[in-house]
């Protein structure tokens, strides 16, 4: 089945550092999304991308659909200690109406004060 | 507003019992998901529905059974536990099902299979 391949696995970063992580896939994707999950929560949404090419803000994250459709990436400017969590990408492949997504493996973000 | 509410939040099954994983949102929403995170492995769908009445296959569905006998409840069925089916499983529900509807999260259940 289709996958999304996310890296880094995982970061341990000091505070004010910025921080970047990225999504591939082998497949075209018409969504891509970033999702973060914080200890003994759901995924809560952070930015949605829905054009090659779209360059989205909110805060201080950035995400970037890539123009090949294969590819997208976050990034966190000046990290503080509550961005720990972990990052997962997320996209709708295909022309299915269902909603299903496909989901990264995660980036498990650390903080350092 | 209470979004997507999951019970229990914790729970130790022994090999080859059952239980019921409880998934319950009060927004109206048409469209529910069972997934499960492992780690390292991100989220995989286990389930489906897009409406009272219809449930599909996700990409694991393999020991797990879901009904959807109303809009607001879409509970996820384990008939004889088994170790792989320890996990962390999170329901999800949308409004609908195109690309610009997000998933909106229940705060998940634990569950460890001994």
């Amino acid at each position: 089945g289709q996958q999304l391949n996310q890296s880094p696995q995982s970061m341990f970063i000091q505070e004010g550092e910025d921080v970047s992580m990225n999504c591939t896939s082998s497949s075209i994707f018409n969504t891509w999304l970033w999702y973060k999950q914080e200890p003994g929560e759901g995924p809560v949404l952070l930015i949605a991308l829905y054009k090659a090419g779209e360059l989205t803000s909110n805060g201080r994250l950035t995400a970037q659909f890539g123009i090949t459709r294969k590819d997208s990436f976050l990034n966190i400017s000046a990290s503080i200690p509550s961005d720990v969590g972990i990052y997962f990408c997320a996209g709708h492949a295909g022309s299915s109406n269902t909603g299903k997504l496909i989901f990264g493996q995660g980036t498990t973000l650390q903080v350092k004060p | 507003n209470a979004g997507v509410t999951q019970t229990p939040k914790f729970r130790i099954l022994k090999i080859g019992q059952s239980m019921t994983l409880q998934c319950t949102q009060d927004m109206n929403h048409n469209y529910m998901y069972w997934y499960r995170q492992d780690p390292g492995m991100g989220l995989k769908l286990i389930y489906y529905s897009v409406g009272a009445g219809i449930t599909d296959k996700g990409e694991v569905p393999n020991g797990y059974n879901v009904s959807r006998s109303t809009t607001e409840d879409f509970p996820l069925r384990l008939e004889l536990a088994a170790p792989s089916q320890t996990s962390v499983y999170f329901c999800a529900s949308t409004s609908q099902g195109g690309r610009n509807s997000p998933l909106h999260f229940g705060n998940g259940t634990r569950l460890t299979v001994t």
